[in-house]
């Protein structure tokens, strides 16, 4: 079953605007993460953010969690058409790395 | 480190017939997963091995899948008898120290 649910399902910008993803879980986790998935490929892990964290940057990406509301954010900056993928956010409620993911979003920069 | 190999890459097969997927984690890891990946299902835990041993095998459909880790660099995925709606994009995983690694996955296509 998936714990998290991604919106918008799909995501179509111009190159160089900024890209915002959303995710909401059910239960209680120990962290969030985000992965990207190019077509054909397997998932690539982004950002990790753990439940006592509100925010986390890595390069052009920006995580943010609010375990109140049960919901995360992934923006990209300055988007690239080379982030073209579908982007997922998986939760891990327990402390053995078993990940529940989300259905995805879809996103397409154009150039 | 070459990653996490997975094979074949894509297998098509009749109904009824057995499949084997095959999967060799990361070096040093001591987590490996099976994923199913499908358009209505997303992404879907199978079973996750801990030391070679299965802890969570409560995601494997039905009876006609299997999953076995002989040792710490080789596990299977078998489904006997194959049917079609079990064609999928079937994902190994292994984490370690620094996260979870997807494989390439393997396409199965049951006809």
């Amino acid at each position: 079953s998936q714990q998290g649910e991604e919106d918008p399902q799909a995501l179509s910008i111009q190159e160089g605007e900024n890209a915002t993803m959303n995710c909401s879980y059910k239960t209680s986790i120990n962290n969030l993460q985000w992965y990207r998935q190019n077509s054909g490929r397997g998932l690539v892990h982004l950002i990790l953010i753990r439940s006592n964290e509100r925010e986390k940057h890595s390069g052009r990406l920006r995580v943010t969690l609010d375990t109140s509301k049960k919901s995360s954010s992934l923006l990209i900056t300055a988007s690239r058409a080379a982030d073209t993928a579908s982007y997922f956010c998986a939760t891990d409620a327990t402390h053995g790395n078993k990940l529940v993911f989300g259905a995805g979003t879809i996103l397409r920069v154009k150039s | 480190d070459a990653g996490v190999i997975q094979s074949p890459r894509h297998e098509v097969t009749e109904m009824g017939q057995e499949v084997t997927l095959r999967c060799k984690p990361i070096s040093g890891h001591d987590y490996l997963f099976w994923y199913r990946q499908t358009m209505m299902r997303g992404l879907e835990l199978l079973i996750y091995f801990n030391n070679n041993v299965p802890i969570d095998d409560s995601g494997m459909p039905e009876d006609r899948f299997s999953a076995k880790m002989p040792n710490a660099s080789f596990s299977t995925l078998k489904i006997q008898p194959s049917e079609p709606r079990d064609s999928a994009v079937y994902f190994c995983a292994s984490a370690g120290a620094r996260g979870l690694f997807f494989g390439s996955g393997t396409q199965l296509s049951v006809l």
